[in-house]
C-alpha cells in the first residue's frame, strides 16, 4: 500500500514551452502533496506544499507564476512548469501524506526534466 | 531554526561488517525522525521512522536506528551490510508543531565494498 506515482518518468522540451508533471496517489487519499526539486548529487529542496482544494503553498524564492500547481482532487497533484529554460531541468520529485499515515511521506518515483 | 545534519557525505564499509550513517537534528518539541534510502533516478523509500516510544527503530531490509534525544541524534545501523545497500540515504525531521515540514539532512551516500 501508499503507493505514489509519477508520469511522466523524463521527459524533454523546447526552451519557451510548457511541461506538466502529474502525481497520483494510487491507494489512498492525499490530503497533503508536495513537490520537490533535487539537484545532482544533492538533498531535496521542497519547492510547495499544496492541501486538495487549496491554493498551493510556495517556499521562498520558487516562483509561483512559473511553477503552477493544482491539487484539484484527494488523489492527483499537478506541476506545471511554465516557459521553461535550461535551469530549470532537474529531478522533479513529488510526495503524499493522507489516510494511510499521518507521519511518513510517501514518494513518488520523480520526473527527470531535460530542457534545450 | 529547525536543521537536519548529516556530517558525512560518503560512507565505506565491506560487505559483511556493520555500518552506521550518522544524522543530527534540531527542531522545536519533539521530533519525528525518519530515513529514506534513495537509488539512482528514482524516489525515495520509506526506511522507518521513530515517533514515540521504544528508541530502538527497527525497520525495512535490515537496517535500524537509534533515536537519542541528549544527543539529539538519530544514527541508521546494520549489522551486515549488503553490496545492494549502496544507495543514497537522507534522514528527515518533521516539527512537532509543523506537520507540513519535512527537513531533510544533506544525504549520504554509501558504499558497501565486496
Amino acid at each position: 500500500g501508499a503507493v505514489v506515482s509519477q508520469h511522466p518518468s523524463w521527459v524533454i522540451c523546447k526552451s519557451g514551452t510548457s511541461v506538466k508533471i502529474e502525481c497520483r496517489s494510487l491507494d489512498f487519499q492525499a490530503t497533503t502533496m508536495f513537490w520537490y526539486r533535487q539537484f545532482p548529487k544533492q538533498s531535496l529542496m521542497l519547492m510547495a506544499t499544496s492541501n486538495e482544494g487549496s491554493k498551493a503553498t510556495y517556499e521562498q524564492g520558487v516562483e509561483k507564476d512559473k511553477f503552477l500547481i493544482n491539487h484539484a482532487s484527494l488523489t492527483l497533484s499537478t506541476l506545471t512548469v511554465t516557459s521553461a529554460h535550461p535551469e530549470d531541468s532537474s529531478f522533479y520529485i513529488c510526495s503524499a501524506t493522507g489516510t494511510v499515515s499521518s507521519y511518513e511521506q510517501y514518494f513518488g518515483p520523480g520526473t527527470r526534466l531535460t530542457v534545450t | 531554526a529547525q536543521s537536519v545534519a548529516q556530517p558525512e557525505d560518503q560512507v565505506n564499509v565491506a560487505e559483511g561488517n556493520p555500518l552506521t550513517v550518522k544524522c543530527t537534528y534540531s527542531v522545536s518539541g519533539n521530533p519525528y525522525l525518519f530515513w529514506y534510502v534513495q537509488y539512482p533516478n528514482r524516489g525515495l523509500q520509506f526506511l522507518l521512522k521513530y515517533i514515540t516510544g521504544d528508541n530502538l527503530v527497527k525497520g525495512s531490509y535490515g537496517f535500524e536506528a537509534e533515536f537519542n534525544k541528549s544527543q539529539t541524534s538519530f544514527h541508521l545501523k546494520k549489522p551486515s551490510a549488503l553490496v545492494s545497500d549502496s544507495a543514497l540515504y537522507f534522514c528527515a525531521v518533521r516539527p512537532q508543531y509543523n506537520f507540513n515540514k519535512f527537513y531533510f539532512g544533506s544525504g549520504t551516500k554509501l558504499n558497501v565494498k565486496p
